[in-house]
């Protein structure tokens, strides 16, 4: 699986937009690119993905460059209970009904810090 | 639906003795994972099932380390002997799709002292 760099820490203002970077310069044709954050002594949470189009779901967009060499997770109005650590993964998506799912690999991650 | 259900949420243990950390997963959820996050080595994953099956063992730390699902909705994960290096906090996830969205059970916190 290709590896991700994201900055270590962000701030964001309450009510403000917050985007997240993310580099994966390496990359593959048949990897995705996940979402999940992880708030303070809770379990990771999905937030979305994408292959090459940009993505947008109830709580977040997945904005990916052309070359999708990097991507930024933006999270429209952040509140304070979006203060939480933020793991862009890419890994291969395998076929409905395969017993390989390939695995999520976390990084250290973004900690983003909503202030009000 | 309740999630995936986690327990004990938390496990206080002395050196040499055996833990057993038991997870439900959501049903109808074909695959089953087992993660440990420590400060030191973030979030790693251990195991991962597919239909009661072990798929993918190869982040089991050591023989002190054994997971089973004996059916499609129970798995236990168990470490005997147990050593302080072991604390962590254990998450069990599962997912219906390969590929998708991996749901996060709220974990146990060991400490083995």
């Amino acid at each position: 699986d290709a590896k991700t760099t994201q900055p270590p820490s962000m701030d964001c203002a309450e009510g403000r937009a917050a985007n997240l970077p993310c580099n994966h310069s390496t990359i593959s044709g048949n990897e995705y690119v996940y979402w999940y954050r992880q708030i303070h002594s809770q379990g990771p949470q999905y937030i979305i993905h994408g292959l090459k189009n940009n993505e947008t779901n109830e709580m977040a967009s997945l904005i990916i460059t052309e070359d999708r060499k990097s991507s930024t997770l933006i999270l429209p109005h952040a509140t304070l209970r979006d203060t939480a650590v933020y793991y862009c993964i890419v890994r291969v998506a395998f076929p409905h009904g395969s017993s390989n799912t390939g695995k999520l690999i976390f990084g250290q991650g973004t900690t983003l810090q909503v202030k009000p | 639906d309740a999630g995936v259900i986690q327990s004990p949420r938390h496990e206080v243990t002395e050196m040499g003795q055996e833990v057993t950390l038991r997870c439900k997963p959501i049903s109808g959820h074909d695959y089953l994972f087992w993660y440990r996050q420590t400060m030191m080595r973030g979030l790693e994953l251990l195991i991962y099932f597919n239909n009661n099956v072990p798929i993918d063992d190869s982040g089991m730390p050591e023989d002190r380390f054994s997971a089973k699902m004996p059916n499609a909705s129970f798995s236990t994960l168990k470490i005997q002997p147990s050593e302080p290096r072991d604390s962590a906090v254990y998450f069990c996830a599962s997912t219906g799709l390969a590929g998708g969205a991996q749901y996060f059970g709220p974990g146990t916190r060991l400490t083995v002292l």
